[in-house]
This record gives C-alpha cells, structure tokens and sequence, in this order.
C-alpha cells in the first residue's frame, strides 16, 4: 500500500488560509470516507484534528476544516496562527482492512 | 483521563525479536480497538497494526505481516507487539493508541517507545 500524496511543504502569513492536498486512489481516499488528519509538532506526538473527512474531535480549533473530492482530500487552516507551524498528515481506510498514512505536509507560519 | 505507556523498546540486531508493551488506564479498555503506528527517525508515520477489543481481530500492514503479532490481554489492560526477524527498516519511534474503530485513527496516544535494529 503505497502513502498518500501529500505536498512536502504549504506556507502562509498569520491570518491567511492554507489548504492541504491528500491524494490516494479508489482504494483507500476516494473509496471511503474515512479519512482523517493528523498535527504533530516538532518531538510531539500526533494530535488528531479531523476524522470521517471532516468532522471534528471535541476541543479541535474549527479554524480547521476537512473536505473530500474523488480521490483527493483536503485540510484547510483558516486564520492562520503561529502555532499551527508544524507537520501535517493525512490517513484513509483501505480496501485490505488496513489505515494508510500521507507523505506529510510541513506547514510554515 | 485516558493514559497508555509503551515500554520494550531498546536496541537489537538483525533478525532478532523484541515484544512491546502497551498499558492503558482511565478507559473501559476491552471496549476500544486499540493499535500501533511507528515513525522513523526524521520521517512520517505508518500504520503497523491494530486489534478489535476482543482481540478476536487483527490487521497488519504489509511491511510487518508474518513477522510482527498484535494480542492483548484484557485482565491486564495491556496489549502488545511481538516483533520477530527485525530489519534496520523497523527502526523507529513506536507509539501506541486507542482506536475509534478497529482499523481507524488514533484518538489517544503513548509517548512513543523508540525501537533501534543496528548491528
């Protein structure tokens, strides 16, 4: 299972909104709605901040946002913010029963 | 409050086994899948490995499958990953996490166990 296609780096200035793409195929993004995505910064552990395209866990920033076209998904940050700094990856459900993750995406603020 | 500590990670060779161990409280914990994602050093995550709350299901990604096994034990709160004919590629930072679903994100995470193949 190969991971998702995600961009190496997205940048924006505080208070600009950035969007990040997620690219799979029919057998895992575009087949489910069942993608989800991380934040982790620098030697932290991964935080979820959306899951099932595009809702949010309780406590997450609705600055956040998740959405789904075909095979591609996407996490737009609105009202950037200095802590949003930090790495960002995607995940999907497969058609094996497995989770593959994205290429993960550095966000500079 | 939900916690879950790793512990077993340390330094072999190749081809040799290690088994990790997850401890989990603050949570019912045979009602949650729960499972494990590795992270080498400088780069992303993958997916290894998760187990229904029964432990009666498993699912492993490819990279792993025939050489790594997932088994919980309920009366423990615990669940681990048995780690045989270890390569220098599964050197990374193993973290463990309750899952929403069985094959699913992680809602809650360890601090992460780091694992280290080198001759």
């Amino acid at each position: 299972q190969s991971a998702l296609t995600q961009p190496a780096s997205v940048s924006g200035s505080p208070g600009q909104s950035i969007t990040i793409s997620c690219t799979g195929t029919s057998s895992d993004v575009g087949g489910y709605d069942y993608v989800s995505w991380y934040q982790q910064h620098p030697g932290k552990v991964p935080k979820l901040i959306i899951r099932n395209v595009s809702n949010r866990p309780s406590g997450v920033s609705n600055r956040f946002s998740g959405s789904k076209s075909g095979n591609t998904a996407s996490l737009t940050i609105s009202g950037l913010q200095a802590d949003d700094e930090a790495d960002y990856y995607c995940s999907s459900f497969t058609s094996i029963s497995t989770l593959v993750f994205g290429t993960g995406t550095k966000v500079t603020v | 409050e939900v916690q879950l500590l790793e512990s077993g990670g340390g330094l072999v060779q190749p081809g040799e086994s290690l088994r990790l161990s997850c401890a989990a409280s603050g949570l019912p914990f045979s009602n949650y899948a729960m499972g494990w994602v590795r992270q080498a050093p400088g780069k992303g995550l993958e997916w290894v490995s998760a187990i229904s709350g029964s432990g009666a299901n498993t699912y492993y990604a490819d990279s792993v499958k025939g050489r790594f096994t997932i088994s919980r034990d309920n009366s423990k709160n615990t669940f681990y990953l048995q780690m045989n004919s270890l390569r220098a590629e599964d050197t990374a930072l193993y973290y463990c996490g309750r899952a929403l679903g069985t094959v699913d994100p992680f809602d809650y995470w360890g601090q992460g166990t780091l694992v280290t193949v080198s001759s």
